[in-house]
């Protein structure tokens, strides 16, 4: 399981566009970089994930360079809504493996 | 994706008792996953649950302590034995939502929030 790093905490205001980086220099051949959304009282909800390059939906965008040691996960005009905790996950593509989280970025969004 | 209903939402346990979490899941599903979260701390993997054979338990958890049941595809339940002040936490029942591509991703439930006396 490629291990994950992420920053602890971050703050942003309102209107502000957020990038979260993630390191993963173990990263296998087999993995996709996969973020989760969690809000207080609730469970993680799945965001965006990608393998290479830029992804891009409704919620956010995903950046992956060439060498895939790292990735950043940006949230664009974030809003007090967007205050969560956000997990960057190394997920194997191959077949089931366990899902281990680690200890996530705890976004605040101040007003 | 899955839809997941977990009950109960949140309890208030004595020392010593032992509580059930029931997971229903909306469609049909191989494997259930269930995680603990410990307050201000990020999810653990209990164990995961297939339907038909012995749940698998990560290191750190038991069956005696943690008997888990997959009765059919849509439903599961984690009993908590004996509780101790320690066994606080959020509990959370999970299914693999599958992928069209890529790695698949995991559906949660909104968590049981245990609280022991």
């Amino acid at each position: 399981l490629a291990k994950t790093t992420q920053p602890i905490s971050m703050d942003s205001y309102e209107g502000q566009e957020v990038n979260i980086t993630c390191s993963h220099n173990n990263i296998a051949t087999n993995d996709y970089i996969t973020w989760y959304q969690q809000f207080p009282s609730q469970g993680p909800r799945f965001i965006i994930q990608g393998y290479k390059t830029k992804v891009t939906n409704e919620v956010a965008s995903l950046f992956i360079p060439a060498d895939r040691k790292s990735s950043t996960l940006s949230l664009p005009r974030v809003s007090l809504s967007d205050t969560a905790v956000y997990y960057c996950l190394a997920q194997y593509s191959g077949g089931y493996q366990k899902v281990t989280f680690g200890i996530g970025t705890k976004l605040q969004v101040i007003p | 994706s899955a839809v997941i209903s977990q009950k109960p939402s949140r309890d208030i346990c004595q020392r010593g008792t032992s509580l059930t979490i029931q997971c229903q899941v909306d469609s049909q599903v191989t494997m259930m996953f269930w995680y603990r979260q410990q307050p201000g701390q990020s999810l653990t993997l209990i164990a995961t649950a297939n339907q038909g054979s012995e749940a698998t338990y990560e290191s750190g958890f038991v069956i005696d302590k943690f008997p888990i049941s997959r009765p059919n595809l849509t439903f599961s339940t984690l009993t908590v034995s004996n509780m101790s002040p320690e066994d606080s936490s959020i509990y959370l029942c999970s299914v693999d939502a599958g992928a069209s591509s890529g790695a698949n991703v995991l559906t949660f439930g909104a968590g049981s929030r245990l609280t022991v006396l």
